[in-house]
């Protein structure tokens, strides 16, 4: 039972354009939440988090907007470079849940055409 | 400040063999965590640390065991290897139970 899912495994998008990933959760003890982005053949890289009382968190070209109600969070890049291409996860951690661990969802290819 | 770094990068191991993760931090971090990504999935946890001397189970412990005997180092056994855990290991740390910062990964192969 999947309790974060990522429901594109791929998405594409032009240089300079908005890129949109979408994660949807299913636990309501879920208390924060980040983006992890990842190389092939690296290490995931932290990008971006949020706290459940937040709606947004901005970061240069990331923005992270998360909907309680909805249990949806959504991570917005724009605009788009080349460079962004890689497998983006997301993470959420649960309120008083095991020292931290976060469930992660299973990705989503990004790749940014010039 | 190397952050965290594994080793080894790669290994090839044959049923029933056992070998051991390094996974070592330098930024004083109290909280490490192991994990494994198969192709098409997420990052599960196998065992995590919220301290020197803790450990813990994640959510896919089976056949493997963990010790943190120092603050900066978490190492991940597999004392009888199984083809079901080929996989890419990577080692993550935090200094509170929030953000994880991880390391380049291990490839491992057990044929």
């Amino acid at each position: 039972d999947q309790q974060v899912k990522q429901n594109s495994p791929s998405l594409s998008v032009q240089e300079g354009r908005i890129s949109i990933l979408n994660c949807d959760y299913t636990n309501s003890m879920f208390d924060y939440f980040l983006w992890y982005k990842k190389y092939p053949a690296e290490g995931p890289t932290f990008l971006i988090s949020i706290s459940s009382i937040k709606d947004k968190n901005e970061d240069g070209r990331f923005t992270v907007f998360l909907n309680k109600s909805a249990k949806h969070l959504s991570l917005h890049i724009v605009p788009s470079q080349p460079g962004d291409s890689a497998v983006y996860f997301c993470a959420a951690r649960a309120y008083g849940g095991s020292q931290g661990n976060l469930i992660f969802g299973k990705g989503t290819k990004l790749s940014v055409k010039p | 400040n190397a952050g965290v770094t594994q080793t080894p990068k790669f290994r090839v191991l044959k049923t029933g063999q056992s070998m051991t993760l390094l996974c070592a931090q330098d930024m004083n971090h109290e909280y490490m965590y192991w994990y494994r990504q198969d192709p098409g999935m997420g990052l599960r946890l196998i065992h995590y640390s919220v301290g020197e001397g803790t450990t813990a189970k994640g959510e896919v412990p089976d056949g493997y065991n963990v010790s943190r005997l120092k603050k900066q180092n978490f190492l991940l056994g597999l004392e009888s290897a199984a083809p079901s855990q080929t996989s890419v290991y990577f080692c993550a740390s935090s200094i509170q139970p929030r953000t994880q910062y991880f390391g380049p990964g291990t490839r491992l192969t057990v044929l």
